[in-house]
């Protein structure tokens, strides 16, 4: 497709479950973020990669949160024994140009992660 | 520290008039700024941006303004129509990172 996909949509999980959510950039960027939507609050950032490696993680809130990108394109954000307040939208963007000032970060549709 | 806000969380206008949204940021050595729009399922998209070195940008139907003596952010919306209505962020650009607004809902009567 032409923009960001993001897999799945929603979620539902029991507090204490794992899950992992799934992120596909446009073909062809490098840079690669995840952030967090609260309800009514704007997007928070989580973790920033660049091509394979995670160049900034300090948006993390704890070490139950991981995310992957092996071979630099499709990440996966993982979340361990989730927690009530887990639940939120969690956004993927991705950017053509890092580090680039005025680079567009485009973002997916979120997948909506209910933790019950 | 960084941190961006805003100060009208909803706004009711009539459709054909125009809209204001404005948006405070406390990073004094932020040099980027965007303007995102939100519709309910969807991620944020773009609408404009403007860099530190200007006051004012100007894009189809939208203007951003930037004061950065009260460290201020708006965007105007000119003949807002119903498909304008969303929730809108400002962010800043923080090295590799936005940092977002909490967003102000923006409703178009008819």
């Amino acid at each position: 497709g032409a923009g960001v996909s993001q897999t799945p949509s929603n979620k539902v999980t029991e507090k204490g479950k794992y899950v992992e959510l799934r992120c596909d950039p446009i073909s062809g960027h490098t840079a690669l973020y995840w952030y967090r939507q609260s309800l009514g609050q704007g997007p928070e950032f989580l973790i920033y990669f660049q091509g394979t490696g995670a160049a900034d993680d300090s948006g993390l809130p704890n070490d139950r949160f991981f995310a992957v990108r092996p071979e630099g394109s499709v990440s996966t954000l993982k979340i361990q024994r989730t927690e009530r307040g887990d639940s939120a939208v969690y956004l993927c963007a991705s950017s053509a140009s890092p580090g680039h000032p005025t680079d567009e970060q485009f973002f997916g549709p979120g997948t909506r992660l209910t933790v019950l | 520290g960084e941190s961006v806000g805003l100060h009208l969380p909803t706004l009711s206008v009539q459709e054909g008039d125009n809209s204001i949204i404005n948006c405070a940021y406390s990073n004094s050595a932020s040099d980027y700024f965007i303007w995102y729009k939100q519709e309910s399922g969807k991620g944020p998209q773009f609408i404009i941006d403007i860099r530190s070195n200007m006051d004012k940008r100007q894009g189809q139907r939208v203007t951003v303004l930037l004061n950065k003596t009260v460290k201020h952010l708006s965007l105007q919306i000119a003949a807002t129509q119903p498909g304008d209505s969303a929730v809108y962020f400002c962010a800043e650009q923080y090295g590799n990172k936005l940092v977002f607004g909490a967003g102000t809902i923006l409703r178009v009567k008819s």
